[in-house]
Parts: C-alpha cells; structure tokens; sequence
C-alpha cells in the first residue's frame, strides 16, 4: 500500500480536452514532485514544490500546470496536450526540502492522448 | 547537466545466481538512492548512501557508494523471484530539492 494517493489511475483524453491529475499525501511532508516516466525508461522531474511554493521546474511546457493547494495537496492541469505526452505521471513526496531522504512514490496516473 | 548511467541496461540471472548493477554519475554527489520498481508499479526507496566509501547491507542486498561519490553499486545474492524489476539510482546534491535517476537494469529471473 502506498502512503501517497494520486487519481485518477488511468485516463484517456483527447488533444483539446482539460483534465486535472491529482495527488494526495498525509505524511507531513513538505516536498512534492511530479515526474513523468515513459515505458522503460526513469522517471523524469517536472516540477518540485517546497512548503507549497514551486521551485523547480524542468522548462516543462505550459500545456502542463502545477497547483499546490495545501501542504497534502498537489493537482496537475492538463490542457491540449500532444500524443508525445501519452505517459505515467507519479507524483511523489519527500520530508525535507533537499534530496536527503526518501522520496514516497504514489501509483501513478497512466495517460493516454488520443 | 548531471548525467547518471547504469550499467547493464537488461539483466537475465537464473535463480539462485548473483547480481550486480553499476551505476555512475557525471559528477560528484551529495548522496546517492537506490530505487526498486516492480514490472507495472511505482519506484520504491530502497536505501540511501551519504558518505564516501560507504557499504550497507539489507539480508541479501549490498549497496556500495564509491570514495569520489560519483559511483555506486547494488549487488543481490541468491537471487529470488521476488528480485524482479528494475533498479535505478537516483544522485542528489546538496541544498538541490532535485534527484536525478540513473537509466536503470531491468533484472528478469529465469525459475
């Protein structure tokens, strides 16, 4: 069982479709990320968000919108997003700000752009 | 920017038979992680390795930080079927929220 919630598990959308991703954690951690894995391949950062505020982001292209409500919360805004797009997106979190402890991977959301 | 390899890319072992992956970054790190990510799953912290020369163990897992930290290593013995998957490291630096993933080995176990 994992300690970090991301919905939904699958979703297929088309090229002109909104849709929001989300992750949930409940572990008091203050760092939360968003990668995106294509099959064989590592996971790749998109965004990191510390106490809430983002501070990284990987030139990740605007079709991509990150959103850290609270501390427990973090969504992901999908809008015309392209085939090359198609992926699983997991979302993770860490205790501390900087890479010194382990990240908690949620399941993962697999995307399909039609 | 940091690039961290792994070798190898694939790994088949038959039951019971050791394993080894390498994994090497461009440059010198803070601490390195080990990750395991079953066949359809998410990645799973394993470990983590701060200083040089460092060696830890878990039952049948050995992990290795080299004395330059740019080099690590995860060895297996006796491999199992439960063993499957694949292995990353992931390289951290200091006061860097970002963690870069090896390529990773994708370990098959043949019963």
């Amino acid at each position: 069982d994992t300690e970090v919630t991301q919905t939904p598990k699958h979703l297929v959308m088309g090229m002109t479709n909104k849709k929001s991703l989300k992750c949930e954690q409940h572990m008091g951690h203050r760092a939360m990320y968003w990668y995106k894995q294509k099959a064989k391949k590592p996971p790749e950062l998109m965004f990191v968000y510390s106490y809430e505020k983002l501070s990284i982001n990987e030139s990740v292209p605007s079709r991509f919108s990150p959103e850290c409500p609270n501390s427990s919360l973090l969504n992901l805004h999908l809008h015309a997003l392209q085939p090359e797009d198609s992926a699983l997106y997991l979302c993770a979190s860490s205790q501390e700000r900087d890479t010194h402890g382990p990240q908690h991977f949620g399941d993962g959301t697999r995307l399909s752009i039609l | 920017g940091q690039q961290v390899m792994q070798i190898p890319q694939y790994q088949h072992v038959q039951e019971g038979e050791d394993f080894t992956t390498y994994c090497n970054s461009s440059t010198t790190l803070s601490n390195i992680q080990w990750y395991k990510q079953r066949p359809g799953g998410h990645p799973v912290f394993l470990i983590q390795l701060v200083k040089s020369g460092e060696v830890k163990k878990q039952k049948r897992l050995t992990f290795q930080f080299g004395e330059a930290k740019k080099n690590s290593s995860l060895h297996i013995t006796a491999t199992q079927t439960t063993d499957v998957g694949t292995y990353f490291c992931a390289g951290g630096n200091f006061g860097n929220e970002k963690l870069t993933f090896g390529t990773g080995t994708r370990l098959t176990i043949i019963p």
